[in-house]
């Protein structure tokens, strides 16, 4: 079954740091998403990406955060400087269409920052 | 943002038993539900939907149950298995939108054998 894949699987990294995640979405998706969860916390929409744009961004999603499609296959989030706060698991997603179409979820990349 | 809630935490059931996890939320422009499993340090892995035209969906021992009006929806599990014990969140849409997801809190579920 085609599934989501993340790399790393876990980073630790200083805080202040550039941070980037990966992520392979499903081949034929055409929609793609970070969300991210804190421990103990919910799993929080981070940014949805369509047609090589944003289309849509939470509060959380600030100016330290961007996503980028450099090819045809993968997609990644960076962090430019990292706060302690950023420390969660960070999902990736994808959905293949518009409508009555499920997101996928891959198994995540924790990110702890010291 | 409390617009989905999971009021219950934690839930145990016996095996073979019936699992009941509520839902409830307060946006009445999502249209479109959705119930996920997830285990500790893994992704959320989809398990059942359901569109705001229907009231219910089955797919073997899942089915779940959506009350507009309430603004309430609710997975049930039969028989439950102790492969079941996880995490499930329930997660809410507007389909129109690009599908960003609302999430629940989650409910840990227990079976015990």
């Amino acid at each position: 079954e085609p599934e989501v894949t993340q790399t790393p699987s876990h980073q630790v990294t200083q805080m202040g740091q550039e941070v980037i995640l990966r992520c392979v979405p499903i081949s034929n998706h055409l929609y793609f998403y970070w969300y991210r969860q804190i421990l103990g916390q919910k799993v929080e929409f981070l940014v949805s990406f369509y047609n090589n744009e944003i289309s849509e961004k939470s509060e959380i999603f600030d100016d330290q955060f961007s996503v980028e499609r450099p090819d045809g296959s993968n997609f990644t989030l960076k962090i430019r400087s990292t706060k302690l706060e950023d420390s969660a698991m960070y999902f990736c997603a994808s959905k293949q269409g518009v409508l009555g179409n499920t997101i996928y979820f891959g198994e995540g990349s924790w990110l702890t920052v010291v | 943002d409390q617009q989905v809630k999971q009021n219950s935490p934690s839930l145990s059931v016996q095996e073979g038993r019936i699992s009941i996890l509520n839902c409830d939320y307060t946006n009445s422009m999502f249209d479109y539900f959705l119930w996920y499993k997830k285990y500790p340090a893994e992704g959320p892995t989809f398990l059942i939907s359901i569109s705001s035209i229907k009231d219910k969906n089955e797919d073997g021992r899942f089915t779940v149950f959506l009350n507009k009006s309430a603004k309430h929806l609710s997975l049930h599990i039969v028989p439950s298995q102790p492969g079941d014990s996880a995490v499930y969140f329930c997660a809410a849409s507007v389909e129109t939108s690009g599908s960003r997801l609302t999430f629940g809190e989650g409910t840990q579920l227990t079976v015990n054998p």
